[in-house]
C-alpha cells in the first residue's frame, strides 16, 4: 500500500525557516517523481514544485522560486520541502504528493502539514 | 499560467440525485501527444485531497463508477450519477499539460 507520511504541525516566527518531511513506502521511491502543493485557508491549491528522487532534479513553480527548496534522502525514502523567511502568507497547509509521469497525475497524497507563522 | 474556472462554486444536491460540475480551462489541454491532462480530485472534509480521474475520463482503481469524467480541449465536467452521501466535499479539476500546473478554485458539494 501506497503511503505518504509527513511531519507534524509547524509554528515559526516570521523570517525563520521550516522543513517538512514526506516519507515514501509501499512503492519503488526512485521511480516516481514527488510534488508539493500550498493549500491557504481551505482554499485552492497551488502547485510549488516536485523533484525527481532519482537524479535529484527539481522543477518550481516561478511564484515559490526562492521561498522553497526541495531535497530527498533516497536512503530513508523521504522528500523534504524547506521554507524560508517565512511570513503570514505562508501560513497553509503543505501537501507532497506522488506524480505518476505515464498518466500526469498526482496519484498519492500526504495527509498535510500545517505551517502557522506568527510572532 | 493556465487558468481553470469551475462552476457552481457550490451545489446542494439530494441523495440519488445526479450532480454535475464544469471546469473550463484558459487554454486547450490538448497535448502534442494527443492526450489530454486533465485531472479530478475530491477533497472530504479535513482530509488531504484524493485522486479521482485522469485524462479526463480515467478512473483511479477503487473509484466507484458513479463517478465520470467528459469534455475536451477547454471544456470538462465531472459527472456524479447518483450521489452518496459520502460524496460531500470540495472537488477540485488539475490541469497537466503545461507548467505550472494549476487547479481550478473548487466546487463544493453538499447533502440535502
Amino acid at each position: 500500500e501506497v503511503q505518504l507520511q509527513q511531519s507534524g504541525p509547524e509554528l515559526e516566527k516570521p523570517g525563520a525557516s521550516v522543513k517538512i518531511s514526506c516519507k515514501a513506502s509501499g512503492y519503488s521511491f526512485t521511480g516516481y517523481n514527488m510534488n508539493w502543493v500550498k493549500q491557504s485557508n481551505g482554499k485552492s491549491l497551488e502547485w510549488i514544485g516536485n523533484i525527481d528522487p532519482y537524479y535529484g532534479g527539481t522543477s518550481y513553480n516561478q511564484k515559490f522560486k526562492g521561498k522553497a527548496t526541495l531535497t530527498v534522502d533516497k536512503s530513508s525514502s523521504t522528500a523534504y520541502m524547506q521554507l524560508k523567511s517565512l511570513t503570514s502568507e505562508d501560513s497553509a497547509v503543505y501537501y507532497c504528493a506522488r506524480w505518476d509521469r505515464y498518466d500526469v497525475s498526482m496519484d498519492y497524497w500526504g495527509q498535510g502539514t500545517s505551517v502557522t507563522v506568527s510572532s | 499560467d493556465v487558468v481553470m474556472t469551475q462552476t457552481p462554486l457550490s451545489l446542494s444536491v439530494t441523495i440519488g440525485q445526479p450532480a454535475s460540475i464544469s471546469c473550463k480551462s484558459s487554454q486547450s489541454l490538448l497535448y502534442s501527444n494527443g492526450k489530454t491532462y486533465l485531472n479530478w480530485l475530491q477533497q472530504r472534509p479535513g482530509q488531504a485531497p484524493k485522486h479521482l480521474m485522469y485524462q479526463v475520463s480515467k478512473l483511479d482503481p477503487g473509484i466507484p463508477d458513479r463517478f465520470s469524467g467528459s469534455g475536451s480541449e477547454t471544456d470538462f465536467t465531472l459527472k456524479i450519477s447518483r450521489v452518496e452521501a459520502e460524496d460531500l466535499g470540495v472537488y477540485y479539476c488539475l490541469q497537466g499539460t503545461y507548467y505550472p500546473q494549476t487547479f481550478g478554485g473548487g466546487t463544493k458539494l453538499e447533502i440535502k
